[in-house]
């Protein structure tokens, strides 16, 4: 079965510095990957996934991640954050045989101005 | 074009009282999955569903908890007798037909059940 791992809970970055949030993964198959964003009280929202092609995959508000298959990570990017990009990250990931999405635990991101 | 709508937003009940949660897919979606999200432990695949047929519920309770997606109307997540610890959000998501395993999910906001 496909997983996902997100080692750390929370990720603290000064506004204006590049964040970088890290999710490794685990399929059996090719994997096709996602990255979430959920604001409080809200669902999550789509910014970028990755099915095959360029490893570097550019999504919304700015952010890209970097797919690397030796390592089987999918860390997302972004080069200079922002307060409101303060929230909590989800990264998922769908094995090739099935539908279903696995989803990391999350990491809170905290930009401090 | 709405998005996923999920209804109520909130719900309480007490403890034996059964609870049912609506979702109506984005329109000309006809995959449903539920997902449930605990504090500190993500998001956890409960079922997915295509109209009048459940494809995977290998993330359901074994008991007191059934889904739903008939031809006409909202998907519904029905939980039966409910106890504390199914205290959480659940969400639904739904996708396009025929955009196999590329397509993102579009989620609605979730209903927030508390039981008391």
């Amino acid at each position: 079965a496909q997983s996902v791992a997100q080692p750390e809970d929370q990720v603290n970055v000064a506004e204006g510095n590049p964040l970088t949030v890290k999710c490794t993964y685990s399929v059996s198959g090719n994997p096709y990957l996602f990255w979430y964003v959920q604001y409080p009280n809200r669902g999550l929202q789509f910014l970028l996934k990755y099915i095959t092609g360029d490893n570097l995959v550019k999504g919304s508000y700015g952010f890209e991640a970097e797919f690397n298959k030796s390592q089987t990570s999918f860390h997302l990017k972004k080069p200079s954050a922002l307060v409101s990009d303060s929230a909590l990250y989800f990264c998922a990931v769908r094995d090739g045989g099935n539908n279903r999405l696995a989803f990391g635990k999350g990491n809170q991101v905290v930009v401090i101005p | 074009n709405a998005g996923v709508m999920q209804n109520p937003r909130h719900l309480v009940r007490r403890r034996g009282q059964e609870a049912r949660l609506r979702c109506s897919p984005m329109k000309g979606h006809s995959h449903v999955y539920w997902y449930r999200q605990l504090p500190e432990e993500g998001l956890k695949f409960m079922v997915y569903l295509q109209k009048e047929n459940i494809i995977d519920e290998s993330g359901m309770p074994k008991e007191r908890f059934s889904a739903e997606f008939p031809k006409e109307g909202p998907s519904i997540l029905r939980i039966q007798q409910v106890v504390r610890g199914d205290s959480a959000a659940y969400f639904c998501a739904s996708s396009p037909p025929g955009t196999g395993n590329n397509s993102p999910l579009h989620f609605g906001n979730g209903t927030r059940l508390t039981v008391t």
